[in-house]
């Protein structure tokens, strides 16, 4: 059974523009929300993170967008770069410092 | 942030032999968990590491198969018993990095890829 849902399964995006990936998730006990970006032949590394006590965390380029309500979280790169081409996953747990349920992943491809 | 090593990085194994992994941790942490990725696949959670006692395994994945052990904070073994094709993939160990509460934020090791012939 898939807990959290990943939105779009690939994304092609020019240089400069926006990615915007999406994740919806089913149990209402999960309360953190990371995203994760993975590299070919490298491990994930930890990108953004959100609680659902705030609607929206942003770190430079990277910002997370967050629907308590729809059961939705999203991450937007702005300016996107060649250099984000990756995999990233979304994932929820029930507590902060916790096990991880993972999305299925987008492979993004920013073309320059 | 916590720094993790795995050892050995990819290895190619025969069927019907094991291979254990290492997990090295470079400071102290809470939790060490043991995920498996399946090639193109999204990571599917094969086990918590607990210090000094038996592994909390997730449905699908049973100790006789995936016997885990973690002697220390810093470190845990995986070992991937009478393996088969099947159990291709890449293992990843993970930890949540110490925090004066006790919790924190869950890196990554670089995993190991594994291929059974």
């Amino acid at each position: 059974q898939q807990q959290v849902k990943q939105s779009p399964q690939s994304l092609i995006v020019q240089k400069g523009g926006i990615s915007i990936i999406n994740c919806a998730y089913e149990n209402t006990a999960f309360d953190y929300f990371p995203w994760y970006q993975q590299f070919p032949g490298k491990g994930p590394a930890l990108l953004i993170a959100i609680r659902p006590d705030v609607s929206e965390k942003k770190e430079g380029r990277f910002t997370i967008s967050f629907n308590k309500s729809a059961k939705q979280f999203s991450l937007h790169i702005m300016d996107s770069q060649p250099g984000d081409s990756a995999t990233y996953f979304c994932a929820a747990s029930m507590e902060y410092g916790n096990k991880l349920v993972f999305g299925a992943g987008t492979i993004l491809r920013v073309k320059s | 942030s916590a720094v993790i090593s795995q050892k050995p990085s990819r290895d190619i194994c025969q069927r019907g032999t094991s291979l254990t992994i290492q997990c090295q941790v470079d400071s102290q942490v809470t939790m060490m968990f043991w995920y498996r990725q399946q090639p193109g696949q999204s990571l599917t959670l094969i086990a918590t590491a607990n210090q000094g006692s038996e592994a909390t395994y997730e449905s699908g994945f049973v100790i006789d198969k995936f016997p885990i052990s973690r002697p220390n904070l810093t470190f845990s073994t995986l070992t991937v018993s009478n393996m088969s094709p099947e159990d291709s993939s890449i293992y990843l160990c993970s930890a949540i990095a110490l925090k004066h509460s006790g919790k924190g934020e869950q890196y990554f090791g670089p995993g190991t890829r594994l291929t059974v012939t």
